[in-house]
C-alpha cells in the first residue's frame, strides 16, 4: 500500500487554473473510480471536495474539477483566489477494501 | 448537523498504548463507516483503518495490522481506536472521519482531530 503520488507544490496567480496531479497504480486509480481529494488549510481537519473522480460535493464551488486517466487523477481548479492557498490530498479506494493517501500538495497564489 | 467529536489530547511513553474515541451524531454509528486517518508533524495523511460500527466488521492498513483496533459501543454510538506499542513516529493528529457511499469510501465528514505526542 504505497501512497499515491502529488507534486510537492504548485503554484499560480489569481484567477489562472492549475491542476494537481495524483499517480496511483492499477491497484488503486487504475482499477476503481473511487478518487477523492480534500483540501486542508493550517491548523484545519481536511475538507472533502471531490468524490468518485469528478463529482462535488453539495456547497463546493464549482471552480474545481476532477478526471482520471489510466493511473493518474487530476485535480484543476479554476479562477485561484487566495483562499485557495492551502494543502491538497487526493485518496483512492486500493484493493483489499484499504484506502491509500496520496503526500499532499501545497498549493500557493502568488 | 454530522458531528464527530474527538477525545483530547494524550501523551503517552514509548511502548504505552492509546485509546481514542469519536463520539457521533444522528444516525452516523448506524448507517455510515467511520475511518482513521493520522498525520504526522509537518506531514501528509495516513490511512489505519476502517470500522463498520453497525456489526464491529473492520479492515485494517498492513502497516497497522497488529498494532490497531477499532471498536464500537453502540449505546454511546462512540467508536473507538487503540494503537499500541506506541514510538516516537506514532506523534500525530489522529482525526476520525465518516465513510459514506460504496464500503465508506466517501470520506465525508471529519472530526477535529487528537494531538496524541509519544515521549519519554
Amino acid at each position: 500500500q504505497s501512497a499515491l503520488t502529488q507534486p510537492a507544490s504548485v503554484s499560480g496567480s489569481p484567477g489562472q487554473s492549475i491542476t494537481i496531479s495524483c499517480t496511483g497504480t492499477n491497484s488503486d486509480i487504475g482499477s476503481y473510480d473511487f478518487v477523492s481529494w480534500f483540501q486542508q488549510h493550517p491548523g484545519k481537519a481536511p475538507k472533502f471536495i471531490m468524490y468518485e473522480v469528478s463529482y462535488r460535493p453539495s456547497g463546493v464551488s464549482d471552480r474545481f474539477s476532477g478526471s482520471k486517466s489510466g493511473n493518474t487523477a487530476s485535480l484543476t481548479i479554476s479562477g485561484l483566489q487566495t483562499d485557495d492557498e492551502a494543502d491538497y490530498y487526493c485518496s483512492s479506494y486500493s484493493t483489499g477494501d484499504t484506502v491509500v493517501f496520496g503526500g499532499g500538495t501545497k498549493v500557493t497564489v502568488l | 448537523q454530522v458531528l464527530l467529536v474527538q477525545s483530547g489530547a494524550d501523551v503517552e511513553k514509548p511502548g504505552a498504548s492509546v485509546k481514542l474515541s469519536c463520539k457521533t451524531s444522528g444516525d452516523t454509528f448506524a448507517s455510515y463507516f467511520i475511518h482513521w486517518v493520522r498525520q504526522g508533524p509537518g506531514q501528509g495523511l495516513e490511512w489505519l483503518g476502517i470500522i463498520d460500527p453497525n456489526d464491529g466488521t473492520t479492515t485494517y492498513a498492513q502497516k497497522f495490522q497488529g498494532r490497531v483496533t477499532m471498536t464500537g459501543d453502540t449505546s454511546t454510538k462512540t467508536v473507538y481506536m487503540e494503537l499500541n506499542s506506541l514510538r516516537s513516529d506514532d506523534t500525530a493528529v489522529y482525526y476520525c472521519a465518516r465513510g459514506s457511499g460504496w464500503i465508506g469510501t466517501r470520506v465525508d465528514y471529519w472530526g477535529q482531530g487528537t494531538l496524541v505526542t509519544v515521549s519519554s
